[in-house]
């Protein structure tokens, strides 16, 4: 079935600066590659997704990049700001249709 | 107000007392899910079901039972709840598994078994 690894688990930045998380996928059929962020204490939610007919896809600040041959993709936030703290999760949606198969997650850390 | 609902949020049980953990949303999903959020181990499916009265397992679906008998319900049971099912439950929904379509999670129970 499918995997997802999520790289790093945690992520320390300055506010301005940018950050990056990077998640692998093992099933080569998967075809939706979505990103969350949960806020402490509150519930995962959709910040951006990306399908895999498509590359790259950009929402002012945050961007996510796919790359099918070598099934991984990218989180990218630029401009980071101490509200972007949070745990974001990516996730790989299987063949069937049934499950979303999430990354173990990567805490954020912003400091101004 | 489209929404996720989930009651109790939080609980506390003993082993082995029967609790049913229920969720609910508004927006006509066909697909609803469990997920159970531990530290270190993101979020792991449970169950999961496509459409009324079609339930299926996710990843770790022991001790757990579900059931879809409205397109806007679907309770968690645990039968008989141990202390490794101490964690932090989501329910979440969406328009249909395949596709690929935006999951919509509850608020979450926190569930303590002692």
């Amino acid at each position: 079935g499918e995997n997802v690894e999520q790289h790093p688990s945690t992520l320390s930045v300055q506010e301005g600066d940018s950050a990056v998380i990077k998640c692998t996928y093992s099933d080569s059929a998967s075809n939706y590659f979505p990103w969350y962020k949960q806020e402490l204490g509150k519930r995962p939610q959709l910040i951006i997704d990306i399908r895999s007919n498509v590359g790259e896809k950009k929402d002012q600040r945050i961007a996510v990049t796919l790359n099918k041959t070598a099934k991984h993709f990218s989180l990218h936030i630029t401009e980071t700001q101490p509200e972007d703290s949070a745990v974001y999760f990516c996730a790989a949606h299987n063949q069937a249709g049934t499950a979303l198969i999430f990354g173990k997650g990567t805490t954020l850390s912003v400091s101004s | 107000e489209a929404q996720v609902t989930q009651n109790p949020r939080y609980l506390i049980t003993v082993t082995g007392k029967k609790l049913t953990v229920t969720c609910s949303q508004n927006m006509n999903h066909e697909y609803m899910s469990w997920y159970r959020q531990d530290p270190g181990l993101g979020l792991r499916q449970i169950y999961y079901s496509m459409n009324v009265e079609v339930t299926d397992k996710g990843d770790v679906p022991e001790g757990y039972k579900v059931s879809r008998k409205e397109k806007r319900n679907f309770p968690l049971i645990l039968e008989s709840p141990s202390p490794n099912q101490t964690s932090l439950y989501f329910c979440a929904s969406s328009w249909e598994g395949q596709g690929g379509y935006e999951q919509y999670f509850g608020p979450g129970t926190r569930l303590t078994v002692t």
